[in-house]
């Protein structure tokens, strides 16, 4: 079975501080996807990244950049200079053909970011 | 903007009735998910149809059907609802039928209010 852990929970910041969003995963697949993604306070899910696992170079777009680490089935996911714009709440999430878990997300529960002025 | 289109936006109702959610995917997209958000389960995939035809199934509970008509929009139906049913119910749509590849882009939810 697939399972995502978002261990932390809630996270306060003010303005312009970098921040780490901490993910970990679980699968049995040899071939998978990771994505993050954003909901703010208006509430639609916005997709963030996609990664496969064969790629583990890491991504920067912006202020937002992504740490995948196979060995220790991690996908962090850091924003500098944090805004408050950034306040919403951001899931991992895992995707594999494997079983019954072909064609859905497994969801971790979500980390909520404030970031105060 | 993500281009896929749920309505109605919030949905109020009592226990023991039956409602129908819409949603229009994305323009060319072939696949149509639906995830329920709640407090107690997080996000959860129900169902997923891939150009008319169910290609996946999640938690979906027996009282919950869906279905994909030839023009791709989709319509999530919820019957014998219960207090529990409360949820943000997400569509989401993709090229392929390969979801657990695509990226996934949902609407902006129906909010479930059960009561």
């Amino acid at each position: 079975a697939q399972k995502v852990t978002q261990a932390q929970t809630e996270i306060s910041v003010v303005e312009k501080e970098d921040v780490t969003l901490d993910c970990v995963y679980e699968t049995r697949d040899t071939t998978y996807y990771l994505f993050w993604y954003k909901q703010p306070p208006s509430g639609e899910l916005v997709f963030l990244i996609r990664r496969n696992s064969f790629d583990e170079q890491n991504e920067i777009s912006g202020r937002y950049s992504w740490n995948f680490q196979k060995s220790t089935s991690s996908f962090n996911f850091t924003i500098t200079a944090s805004q408050v714009v950034d306040s919403a709440v951001y899931f991992c999430a895992l995707s594999g053909p494997g079983g019954t878990s072909y064609g859905k997300l497994t969801f971790g529960q979500g980390t909520i970011l404030t970031v105060h002025p | 903007d993500s281009g896929v289109t749920q309505t109605p936006k919030h949905l109020i109702t009592a226990t023991g009735q039956r409602v129908t959610l819409r949603c229009s995917p994305r323009s060319g997209d072939l696949s149509v998910y639906w995830y329920q958000q709640s407090l107690d389960q997080g996000l959860q995939f129900l169902i997923q149809y891939y150009n008319g035809e169910e290609r996946a199934k999640g938690n979906i509970l027996e009282r919950f059907s869906a279905q994909q008509f030839p023009d791709l929009h989709s319509e999530l139906n919820l019957s014998s609802l219960e207090l529990g049913d409360s949820a943000l119910y997400f569509c989401a749509s993709s090229t392929t039928g390969q979801g657990w590849a695509s990226p996934l882009h949902f609407g902006n939810g129906t909010r479930l209010t059960v009561t």
